[in-house]
């Protein structure tokens, strides 16, 4: 079973450009959410999808992050524009819905604003 | 309060040890203890998990510890290897799905 995947690994960008992040979700994990790790801090959560509706995206840091799910299998995070602030890992995690809280996480995407 | 906390920040044991690392937890709602490993360029992996109806649970070499009323839970690595040098999250949540994480200890298992 091929686990969840990010695409990029890596993105340099500078201040004020877009990035779009991807995860595909382990095939058949209705759950998936965003997490980010800024340096030297807790990873935190973003917000949380059940097929393709978000069920709390109470984590999101402000109106420049946009996530969509297209017809419930991957995702996608959009910043725009990025700021210094918004550098860090982002994570990806899918669990199924009958064990919603064993959460596969992704490899992450580490994201550098310049 | 939705903080969990963990201590320590860095840990190096020598092979055949059994690493520690501790974890306090505020919100009393929580009702699953999950720890994660972390290797460096990957994605943290589920370890193990506990919920506060057991007070301990062993999967091979791992071991949650778990206090409820201290609002502390714990995981141990016995006979440690090199192999186990990772970071280690812990993390809790409740039903509303999302996880609160500690910040992670980065252990070294020395040969």
């Amino acid at each position: 079973e091929a686990g969840v995947t990010q695409f990029p690994s890596h993105s340099v960008i500078e201040k004020g450009q877009t990035v779009t992040l991807r995860c595909d979700p382990i095939s058949g994990h209705d759950n998936l959410y965003w997490y980010r790790r800024v340096m030297g801090k807790e990873i935190k959560f973003l917000l949380h999808f059940v097929k393709e509706s978000k069920q709390d995206e109470s984590g999101m840091p402000n109106n420049r992050f946009l996530a969509e799910r297209t017809g419930g299998t991957y995702s996608t995070l959009k910043v725009q524009p990025a700021e210094l602030e918004d550098s860090g890992v982002y994570f990806c995690a899918s669990s199924p819905l009958a064990r919603h809280y064993e959460q596969y996480f992704g490899p992450g995407t580490r994201l550098t604003v310049t | 309060q939705q903080q969990v906390k963990k201590s320590p920040q860095s840990l190096i044991v020598q092979k055949g040890g059994i690493p520690i690392i501790n974890c306090a937890y505020e919100n009393t709602a929580f009702d699953y203890f999950p720890w994660y490993q972390q290797f460096p360029g990957k994605g943290p992996a589920l370890l193990i998990a506990i919920r506060p109806d057991v007070s301990e649970k062993k999967e091979g070499r791992f071991t949650i510890s778990f206090n409820k009323s201290a609002k502390q839970f714990s995981l141990h690595i016995m006979d440690s290897q090199p192999g186990d040098s990772a970071t280690y999250f812990c993390a809790a949540s409740w039903s509303s799905y999302q996880l609160t994480f500690g910040k992670g200890t980065k252990l070294s298992v020395i040969p």
